[in-house]
């Protein structure tokens, strides 16, 4: 079993849709959580941190269940230009901080 | 502020050859990291630098790979002999030691590495 499980997509959307994004990890210790962007042959980029009480950065939202050792990311409004893959990233504070991540989920916005 | 660099971009070498990749973090970034996207497959840890110390090497998949920080400044990555397994892109990152939780790594553009 992965350590970070994603849908791998491709989420086909229309510009201006609404998209959820979902992701599950398996190592209850991890303590940082976030969503990387990667472009197509790029280095990923970090998009947001999540937080426990859910954050937001636009049109961006990212929530987290510890419970359920489960995140999301929302986009509203999309846009051609969030055409990318979304990655899931775990960390275990304080143990290097090394990332893990999910395989990633593709998003294609289309006119 | 010029952001994480790898050199080179791109490499092309025979099974059984050696290749060094090298990166060169943000400047005063005391943290450096290595990982790996094997094509299909997630990226992956290799391991992490403190400064010029190796602070967890968990990820590395063999002896055949080297990692080196000499002065804490830039790194390389060594593979000898490379195996056909070993292609992929190499993703460097660096990041702060601030001591406050977990400071964002930043990525370089990788090398994309092809054994033949």
């Amino acid at each position: 079993r992965k350590e970070v499980e994603q849908d791998p997509g491709p989420f086909n959307v229309p510009e201006g849709a609404t998209v959820a994004f979902n992701c599950t990890y398996s190592n209850s210790a991890s303590q940082s959580f976030f969503w990387y962007r990667q472009d197509c042959r790029k280095e990923p980029k970090l998009l947001m941190s999540v937080y426990s009480s859910g954050n937001e950065d636009g049109r961006f939202t990212a929530q987290l269940n510890r419970a359920s050792q489960y995140i999301s990311l929302l986009i509203r409004d999309s846009k051609l230009s969030d055409s990318a893959t979304y990655l899931c990233v775990v960390a275990v504070t304080g143990g290097g901080n090394k990332l893990t991540f999910g395989t990633g989920t593709q998003l294609k916005v289309e006119l | 502020e010029a952001g994480v660099t790898q050199f080179p971009s791109h490499s092309v070498i025979e099974k059984g050859q050696t290749v060094t990749l090298r990166c060169d973090p943000i400047s005063g970034h005391d943290n450096l990291y290595w990982y790996r996207r094997v094509m299909g497959k997630e990226i992956k840890f290799l391991l992490h630098f403190v400064k010029e110390s190796k602070q967890d090497e968990s990820g590395m998949p063999n002896n055949r790979f080297l990692a080196e920080r000499t002065g804490g400044t830039y790194s390389t990555l060594k593979v000898q002999p490379a195996e056909l397994e070993d292609s992929g892109v190499y993703f460097c990152a660096s990041s702060q030691n601030s001591g406050q939780g977990t400071d964002t790594q930043y990525f370089g553009p990788g090398t994309r590495l092809t054994v033949l």
